[in-house]
């Protein structure tokens, strides 16, 4: 079955404690996203990538690292997480010429 | 830098009526696809329609169809026969055609629909 996984799904954590946050996708695409939802404002792109080793800023980088080592992960790293970065976090694929884009099932984060 | 924007933060109808969430946005760029996401109490992003930019004709999908306006930028969700199972938080999205901005999808803010039954 073609998917997006992400892990963990639901995550509390405290300030300052650094977290992984992993997203595979099993479809060879080559573009990947991270995306975070927060209520009033939709989902902002926080990092992408259009293939591996090949990574870049989205809207709200702050915050966050990535990395795209191999074609199917692309884990969002959060070194040093705060309060603020408490939100509902995406992963998304695609191939580089679709139009559609296919999302992992989220993963709700608590930072305390 | 393109825009959507959804000024319906919450809609409500009643079951088997037909409702309309709005959407428009901002963009300078002539080619371009449109879509509209459902996300359930599950959270999963669901996607129920897309519109490329270059095509006339409204999208339509079973009880779900699409008022595409190009030259008035907007992209408005029709649902007819509503279901209780169409309750969720409705997203309109823009993505680009260019290789720079296809990468991402740009969000508007999210309407809640409630079917009230």
């Amino acid at each position: 079955e073609a998917q997006v996984t992400q892990n963990p799904r639901y995550l509390i954590t405290v300030t300052g404690k650094k977290l992984t946050v992993t997203c595979s996708q099993n479809m060879n695409h080559e573009y990947m996203s991270w995306y975070r939802q927060d209520p009033g404002l939709g989902l902002r792109q926080i990092y992408y990538s259009m293939n591996v080793e090949v990574t870049d800023k989205g809207d709200v980088p702050e915050g966050y690292k990535v990395s795209r080592k191999e074609k199917r992960n692309f884990p969002l790293i959060l070194e040093s997480p705060s309060p603020n970065q408490t939100s509902l976090y995406f992963c998304a694929s695609s191939t580089r010429t679709g139009d559609e884009q296919y999302f992992g099932p989220g993963t709700r984060l608590t930072v305390t | 830098a393109q825009t959507v924007t959804q000024s319906q933060p919450e809609m409500s109808v009643q079951e088997a009526e037909t409702v309309t969430l709005s959407c428009t946005y901002d963009t300078s760029e002539s080619d371009y696809y449109l879509f509209w996401y459902k996300q359930p109490p599950s959270r999963q992003m669901i996607l129920v329609i897309r519109q490329e930019a270059y095509k006339q004709q409204n999208a339509t999908e079973n009880r779900f169809s699409v008022n595409f306006q190009k030259a008035a930028k907007s992209f408005s969700l029709k649902i007819s026969d509503s279901q209780l199972g169409d309750a969720a938080m409705y997203f309109c999205a823009y993505r680009s055609t260019w290789i720079q901005g296809a990468q991402k999808l740009v969000f508007g803010q999210g309407t809640r629909l409630t079917i009230n039954p």
